[in-house]
């Protein structure tokens, strides 16, 4: 059990074209998803949570305009990076909170901005 | 404010060899500890937590932690490492009454020697 999905695994895309990325908690329901960014060697950046039914909470520094989060149901978080430029390429990691309290991480959306 | 140190960004064994990664933690509160291990181009995957029950953990794969109150010490570890525990592995706390949010060590990468 608890097994989080996100989809698309790998995007390429245009700079200046927007992309999308779910989140989807495939065997729990989770009020409370989070965001992260992880660079090439480096540890996870959390983004923002996503909480079911009210705005997403940005961390410092994230440009909530520039990542939109949506959680429109228990179980699917959407990202979606608008105008993305080359230097939004990165490796995009979600996470679901389980009743246990603990995170279950998805597999990662590995986003090229070209 | 939590933090997480774990010594040792790159920790090399021999196959069969004790395998020892150590992580320290910061928290005003009794935290809850997690360790999780990322393969390549791979989301995170639980491979502990303590959650103010037993202080020594035992997880999949073979690992374990041992939580250290005296010393903020959660350090994980494995009595004979195999070629696939080659990854990287991140320590993370959280705090139990707030927003579950999960603060990353910097991670450390395990390299097993045949």
């Amino acid at each position: 059990g608890a097994v989080v999905s996100q989809h698309p695994s790998r995007v390429i895309c245009k700079s200046g074209t927007s992309v999308k990325i779910e989140c989807r908690s495939l065997d729990f329901q989770a009020t409370t998803m989070f965001w992260y960014r992880q660079f090439p060697k480096q540890s996870l950046m959390l983004m923002a949570t996503s909480n079911e039914g009210s705005k997403a909470t940005y961390e410092q520094g994230v440009e909530k305009d520039k990542f939109l989060i949506n959680h429109a149901s228990l179980t699917l978080s959407t990202l979606t990076v608008t105008s993305a430029h080359p230097e939004d390429s990165s490796f995009y990691i979600c996470s679901a909170i389980h009743r246990d309290e603990t995170q279950y991480f998805g597999p990662g959306t590995r986003l090229l901005v070209l | 404010a939590q933090s997480v140190t774990q010594l040792g960004s790159h920790v090399s064994v021999s196959e069969g060899a004790l395998v020892l990664l150590r992580c320290n933690y910061s928290s005003s509160v009794p935290p809850y500890l997690f360790w999780y291990v990322q393969y390549p181009n791979q989301g995170l995957q639980l491979l502990l937590k303590y959650t103010s029950a037993a202080t020594l953990v035992k997880g999949i794969n073979g690992f374990e932690a041992e939580f250290k109150k005296s010393e903020t010490s959660f350090h994980l570890t494995k009595p004979s490492a195999h070629m696939s525990d080659a990854a990287e592995y991140f320590c993370a706390v959280s705090d139990p009454g707030g927003a579950q949010k999960l603060v990353f060590g910097q991670g450390t990468r395990l390299t097993i020697n045949p």
